[in-house]
């Protein structure tokens, strides 16, 4: 069984331009989560996907959006980036949407934006 | 809105010794689960333990078990027999088992565990 895997691991951006980060989900996972954690900070909610819609978001701006894909991998895409958009950013996959499936995490993706 | 507070930013235990990590939590619902993640330095989370709030005994997964105590919302972590590889950041987390936000985690700021040998 594969785990959930993320790419890149690191990545470097610019003030106002634009990143897309991708989530393999674990295989048979039709939820997807992505989590935002700055340094020093527990992760917070951006939003998640269900069978490809958007299901529930987190007090992020429209910036962030995302897709979940037939095979229901996922992308996280941060417009206009700024400078506290540095963070970690972990996804999450589980075989559901309710909150009694386990929810896998991957290793994370390392976004600096100077 | 729910809220996780972790007020130990950093604890240190020896090697075979007892450390407890604490938690608080806030909410207004009576249906949830609580978990503990460790963090090490490869980032990647995992699952230490979790407890449903309507079941009373305390999870217990090897040599890590809970304190919950509903009324008082404090859910704390005891690691016994502290291993090296136990050394990471743990996190506390709350997830709803009601409306939107079904399924999704709210963390607390996370506790540093250094384990001396």
């Amino acid at each position: 069984e594969t785990g959930v895997t993320q790419s890149p691991t690191h990545l470097i951006k610019t003030r106002g331009q634009q990143v897309t980060l991708r989530c393999s989900s674990q295989s048979g996972h039709n939820t997807v989560s992505w989590y935002q954690q700055a340094l020093g900070q527990g992760p917070q909610f951006i939003f998640q996907y269900y069978r490809e819609e958007e299901n529930g978001r987190g007090n992020f701006p429209p910036r962030f959006s995302g897709l979940q894909f037939p095979n229901y991998s996922s992308e996280l895409n941060v417009n206009a980036l700024e400078l506290d958009d540095s963070a970690l950013y972990l996804c999450a996959s589980r075989n559901g949407l309710g909150s009694s499936y386990e929810q896998y995490f991957g290793p994370g993706t390392r976004l600096t934006v100077t | 809105a729910q809220t996780v507070t972790q007020s130990q930013p950093e604890m240190s235990v020896q090697e075979a010794e007892t450390v407890t990590l604490s938690c608080t939590y806030d909410t207004s619902e009576s249906d949830y689960y609580l978990f503990w993640y460790k963090q090490p330095p490869s980032r990647q989370m995992i699952l230490v333990i979790r407890q449903e709030a309507y079941k009373q005994q305390n999870a217990t997964e090897n040599r890590f078990s809970v304190n919950f105590q509903k009324a008082a919302k404090s859910f704390s972590l005891k690691i016994s027999d502290s291993q090296l590889g136990d050394a990471a950041m743990y996190f506390c987390a709350y997830r709803s088992n009601y409306g939107g936000s079904q399924g999704n985690l709210i963390f607390g700021k996370g506790t540093k565990l250094s384990v001396k040998p």
